[in-house]
């Protein structure tokens, strides 16, 4: 199994207060993904990054950021949360180069925003 | 616009017996395609993969069709046991690679009963 752990595994929050959601891997992998996952609409990435300090926007980035100052780590902040954000998150990590593009999972943060 | 689509939200079969599972996408340009496992509060696992040279790739009780023409493609599991009760998502990128992002469907329910 992939080294990949998330936290909190579970939240619940009020709207407009900020959020922040963390991925560590221990694969050291270069590619790191944040995705959510809601009904109806299957996995959607929200930014990705390529490298240290490199990250680049998904399909549905609007209301988030996301910084990766450390290969391991890749933070997913929520600046002023909303009910619409309420998801399943998902943190993934791809090899580097060569790879056949397979995505290793975490578990999920489940996000609720009152 | 969807590009990758699961139109089936569910389906259920009797163990030992075939699933398929369909998949449509829309964009020509997809080129490599995975298919992916998620039960219950645990993250996606890949579960195949399938390149555009090839129309088919078996994995054990596991084959992906891939029909370019049609835009189609399909996973087979045979013969169907209680285990792989879970959802099934589809995804497509263009090309295969780390940096190559991937989109999924909506996911199917696969319910295989005693």
């Amino acid at each position: 199994d992939a080294g990949i752990t998330q936290s909190p595994r579970h939240k619940v929050t009020e709207t407009g207060t900020p959020v922040t959601l963390r991925c560590h891997q221990t694969e050291n992998h270069r590619y790191m993904y944040w995705y959510r996952q809601d009904p109806g609409h299957g996995l959607r990435l929200i930014h990705y990054s390529y490298g240290v300090k490199d990250t680049d926007k998904g399909e549905v980035s609007d209301g988030y950021s996301v910084s990766r100052s450390k290969t391991e780590d890749f933070l997913l902040t929520l600046e002023s949360a909303t009910s619409s954000q309420t998801s399943v998150y998902f943190c993934a990590i791809s090899e580097g180069q060569g790879d056949t593009g397979e995505l290793f999972f975490g578990e999920g943060s489940r996000l609720t925003v009152l | 616009d969807q590009q990758v689509k699961q139109n089936s939200p569910s389906l259920s079969v009797q163990e030992g017996r075939i699933s398929i599972l369909n998949c449509d996408y829309t964009n020509s340009m997809f080129d490599y395609f995975l298919w992916y496992k998620k039960y219950p509060a645990e993250g996606p696992t890949f579960l195949i993969s399938i390149s555009s040279i090839k129309d088919k790739n078996e994995d054990g009780r596991f084959t992906v069709f891939l029909n370019k023409s049609a835009k189609h493609l399909s996973l087979h599991i045979v013969p169907s046991q209680p285990g792989d009760s879970a959802v099934y998502f589809c995804a497509a990128s263009e090309g295969a690679g780390a940096n190559s992002k991937l989109t999924f469907g909506k996911g199917i329910t696969l319910s295989v009963r005693p």
